[in-house]
């Protein structure tokens, strides 16, 4: 069963036009990640949520925010999608204290036309 | 700065042969070391993990790597390659004063028949 779960799993959106991707998770964790990951490179974290404490990556550019109203759920938001934006969006959670492993998943593919 | 490096970023192998993916890492102090496994247009997958003690550690679909103290390497290995292994393959360390999880830039795998 599918223990981080992404939505929806391909996102077209039109260039401007804010965005809004999802991510849940069954694992009780209380650390959520996004990172963005552009074709054939590694993923690059953008920010975290330790419970309700917002970590900003320092070169995450503001048009990226992002909400975490339960343990559960964990939403990025694009305010103005540029061409650049385009990449795949990946979800992970941790728990802290066991080792820190970090699980993931299947990730959003965002388009921008 | 902490960093982790793959110098391979593209291999291929012949079905049934064996696999080595190499991995060197440089952390102040040994770090926790993972390698992940991404399927195309998929999230990445927990292929191990090397926390502390025996320095060959086991995986998922076959896979194990050795933890080398003295050449900071952290090798992931597959004695016989299947084509369902084809993949890219992202060794990632974390630990030091941030504790983020840091990425190599990937390794491509093509198995060919």
């Amino acid at each position: 069963d599918a223990m981080v779960i992404q939505n929806p799993r391909y996102q077209v959106t039109q260039f401007g036009k804010p965005v809004t991707l999802s991510c849940s998770q069954t694992l009780n964790h209380n650390v959520m990640y996004w990172y963005q990951q552009k074709s054939s490179q590694a993923p690059k974290l953008l920010f975290h949520y330790y419970d309700k404490d917002f970590n900003n990556e320092a070169d995450t550019p503001d048009n990226f925010q992002s909400r975490r109203p339960n343990t559960s759920f964990c939403f990025l938001d694009i305010r103005s999608p540029g061409l650049g934006d385009a990449a795949m969006y990946l979800c992970a959670t941790s728990r802290v204290g066991q080792g820190s492993i970090q699980y993931f998943g299947a990730g959003t593919r965002l388009s921008v036309l | 700065a902490q960093s982790v490096t793959q110098p391979d970023i593209h291999i291929t192998v012949s079905e049934g042969a064996s696999l080595e993916l190499r991995c060197n890492y440089s952390y102040g102090a040994t770090p926790y070391l993972f390698w992940y496994v991404q399927s195309p247009g998929q999230g990445l997958q927990l292929l191990l993990k090397y926390f502390s003690g025996d320095t060959l550690v086991q995986g998922i679909k076959g896979f194990e790597a050795e933890f080398k103290r003295s050449q900071s390497s952290f090798n992931l290995r597959k004695p016989s390659v299947h084509w369902s292994d084809a993949a890219e393959y992202f060794c990632a360390a974390r630990g030091g004063a941030t504790n983020k999880l840091i990425f190599g830039t990937g390794t491509l795998l093509a198995v060919q028949p």
